[in-house]
């Protein structure tokens, strides 16, 4: 069974960039009927969508992140990334990466990666 | 753009059975969505999809006390013979324009 597992750090400071990257396991990410995603839930509230990368490259993100949002994958290394720019305390939330089948619907979590943004 | 609709919390006996209910927005009726739960402090797991017609299909490893079923527009989640370890949020996920649709998510409490 596919796992995924997120790794980067917990803690930044304001304007910096946060960096994740998400490692699929136990399955292939070069799946041509799965797409690889970030959502985040933020504290005490429900759960945003991030966006979404296709082994191939293509990509699709959340425009109200748009401008500060990178997705990128490494087939290679079996992993897909998120960068998020000029982070503030509005970005502190629980970021997790989670795969879609071709419904667009999520079939597998990661564990998740807390973030704090704090000065 | 999609917007699914859930009664924030939920009650039922050690035991017994639940019914959840996920809505979808007008002109939605058809989507399929994903049910996923949310154990305390833990992340999200997903449970199944749901389809119109009432068929579901549960995730790897899940019990088949977590069913599925639809109405019209509200997709459901039934959670049968009740388990303490059943007290969690229940959210739905669907997709919209683009972009993935997240329900607020309905707490379940256990008695």
């Amino acid at each position: 069974q596919v796992q995924l597992q997120e790794s980067g750090p917990g803690l930044l400071k304001p304007s910096q960039t946060l960096s994740l990257t998400c490692t699929v396991s136990g399955g292939s990410i070069r799946s041509g009927g799965h797409y690889w995603s970030w959502v985040r839930q933020l504290p005490g509230k429900g759960l945003e969508w991030i966006g979404y990368i296709f082994y191939g490259g293509d990509k699709y993100y959340n425009p109200s992140l748009k401008s500060r949002l990178t997705i990128s994958v490494d087939t290679s290394e079996s992993q897909f990334s998120l960068s998020l720019s000029a982070v503030t305390a509005a970005d502190t939330a629980i970021y997790y990466c989670a795969r879609l089948n071709i419904y667009f619907l999520i079939d597998q979590w990661g564990q998740g990666a807390p973030v704090t943004v704090s000065s | 753009q999609v917007v699914l609709t859930q009664s924030p919390s939920a009650s039922a006996s050690l035991g017994t059975s639940v019914k959840i209910t996920c809505s979808l927005s007008s002109g939605h009726s058809s989507d399929a969505i994903a049910w996923h739960q949310q154990r305390p402090e833990k992340g999200p797991r997903y449970l199944m999809k749901v389809n119109s017609d009432g068929s579901h299909n549960r995730g790897d490893g899940i019990p088949d006390r977590f069913s599925g079923s639809s109405s019209g527009a509200e997709r459901h989640l039934v959670i049968s013979t009740l388990q303490s370890e059943d007290e969690a949020d229940y959210f739905c996920q669907t997709w919209g324009t683009g972009i993935g649709v997240f329900g607020g998510g309905t707490k379940l409490t256990v008695l």
